[in-house]
């Protein structure tokens, strides 16, 4: 079945370090891919979203390139900030289909 | 504005006993989930719902049951809440296009002692 993999659980770096969430996804259809961003105390909200392969997503500084190659849609930025420090998902919805499927999720946290 | 809004915000429940989560989404929205969130899991969708007085299991639906009266309104029902039931519940809606990510609420934080 489909399957969404985010392996770090937890990262932890400094404000200006560049940042780099793995995601692999699983599926054998046509997903729109998406990262969510969750801050603490609050529902999972979007921060990005490609709907076609090899096309790139961008929001506040956030990228993800949708990669259908080697099935992945990392997420990046260049200069983290404090602000930046939240729960980091990786989900994707396939063409179709009612369900979407997240990942396990990334606790990122940035030390002043 | 879009939204989605779930009550009660938080809740302690006693083991054996009954719990309703409600959803009240106002985005006309056809599709609308349940998920609860635990750590080391992420998301775990336990039922969805693509139309109204009709629900569909998710990955984990044993031992939760929903229910859709309404376009607007999805609940979803522990008969007899469980330990392990303690967790945080989100409950979301989205449009029919497969390219729309779909919209959360703010949770419901369900304690069952």
């Amino acid at each position: 079945g489909d399957s969404v993999i985010q392996m770090q659980g937890q990262v932890t770096l400094s404000e200006n370090d560049f940042l780099f969430i793995n995601c692999t996804y699983s599926t054998t259809g046509y997903p729109t891919l998406f990262w969510y961003v969750q801050y603490s105390g609050e529902g999972p909200q979007l921060l990005l979203q490609v709907t076609t392969a090899n096309n790139k997503g961008s929001s506040r500084g956030f990228e993800a390139t949708y990669d259908k190659g080697t099935t992945s849609f990392h997420l990046q930025k260049t200069s983290v900030q404090e602000i930046d420090s939240a729960v980091y998902y990786c989900a994707m919805r396939d063409y179709g289909n009612e369900k979407i499927t997240f990942g396990a999720g990334t606790k990122l946290t940035i030390k002043p | 504005e879009a939204a989605v809004t779930q009550s009660p915000r938080s809740k302690v429940a006693v083991t054996g006993g009954k719990v309703t989560l409600s959803c009240h989404q106002t985005n006309n929205h056809d599709y609308m989930y349940w998920y609860r969130q635990d750590t080391g899991h992420g998301l775990r969708l336990i039922h969805y719902s693509y139309v109204a007085d009709s629900t569909e299991k998710g990955d984990i639906p044993d031992g939760y049951k929903a229910s859709r009266p309404s376009q607007e309104n999805f609940s979803l029902i522990l008969e007899l809440a469980s330990l392990s039931q303690t967790a945080v519940y989100f409950c979301a809606s989205s449009e029919r296009d497969s390219n729309q990510a779909p919209l959360f609420g703010e949770g419901t934080r369900l304690s069952v002692l």
